[in-house]
């Protein structure tokens, strides 16, 4: 298996253009959660899916973040438009049996 | 909620030796992980072990549920086991991952 798949690994991008991060699960899990990590804050939850629903979305920053799951395969987190403060490494896992697992990780920068 | 608390917050070791990282947690738990987060800030899945114990190699993790506590074995250290070492839990009917502040280890060569 391929573990969880993100992609862009970095991002660089100008204040105000939207960005959009993309996630690929580990195929058979039924999970798929959004975090965001910062030196300041550490790592937060930002969305929880199940089943490609959202379940939980109360850690979804302002109205300027938004994620979709249209299939059990692909799950994206679009920020439009973005901020310095936006500027994190965020990260997907999908939960399974043995746990969660996490992709590597997409490192923005706003600039 | 739960809380977790890892200790040491900080460890310093040379390259050869053993460390034990400890992970507390306030209450019943039915998922409980290691983590660790390498310099390149990737999260790798050590250990699922909500209790018991398991090994991997160097590695190997003891959860004794009923004392509400994990430990984290790290045998000959080498200086790529540098990085930070998280342990997180979450309880029946809540997804939602709790994390400890974690243990960053240093391994000098």
């Amino acid at each position: 298996d391929a573990g969880v798949i993100q992609s862009p690994r970095h991002e660089v991008t100008e204040m105000g253009q939207e960005v959009t991060l993309r996630c690929k699960p580990i195929s058979g899990h039924n999970s798929l959660f959004w975090y965001r990590q910062t030196m300041m804050r550490g790592l937060e939850l930002l969305i929880y899916f199940n089943n490609n629903v959202p379940i939980d979305d109360s850690g979804m920053p302002e109205d300027r973040f938004s994620a979709k799951m249209p299939n059990a395969s692909f799950s994206t987190l679009k920020i439009q438009p973005s901020e310095p403060r936006d500027s994190a490494v965020y990260f997907c896992a999908s939960l399974g049996l043995d746990g969660y697992t996490f992709g590597s990780g997409t490192r923005l920068t706003v600039v | 909620g739960i809380q977790v608390e890892q200790s040491p917050p900080d460890l310093i070791l040379q390259e050869g030796a053993n460390s034990t990282l400890r992970c507390n947690f306030s209450d019943s738990v039915n998922n409980l992980q290691w983590f660790h987060q390498n310099p390149w800030g990737q999260l790798i899945n050590l250990f699922y072990i909500p209790s018991g114990t398991k090994q991997n190699g160097r590695l190997s993790a003891t959860t004794v549920a009923t004392e509400r506590y994990s430990l984290l074995y790290i045998s000959s250290s080498q200086t790529t086991d540098s990085g930070v070492y998280f342990c997180a839990a979450s309880q029946d009917s809540n997804y939602q991952l709790i994390w400890g502040a974690g243990t960053k280890l240093i391994i000098k060569p």
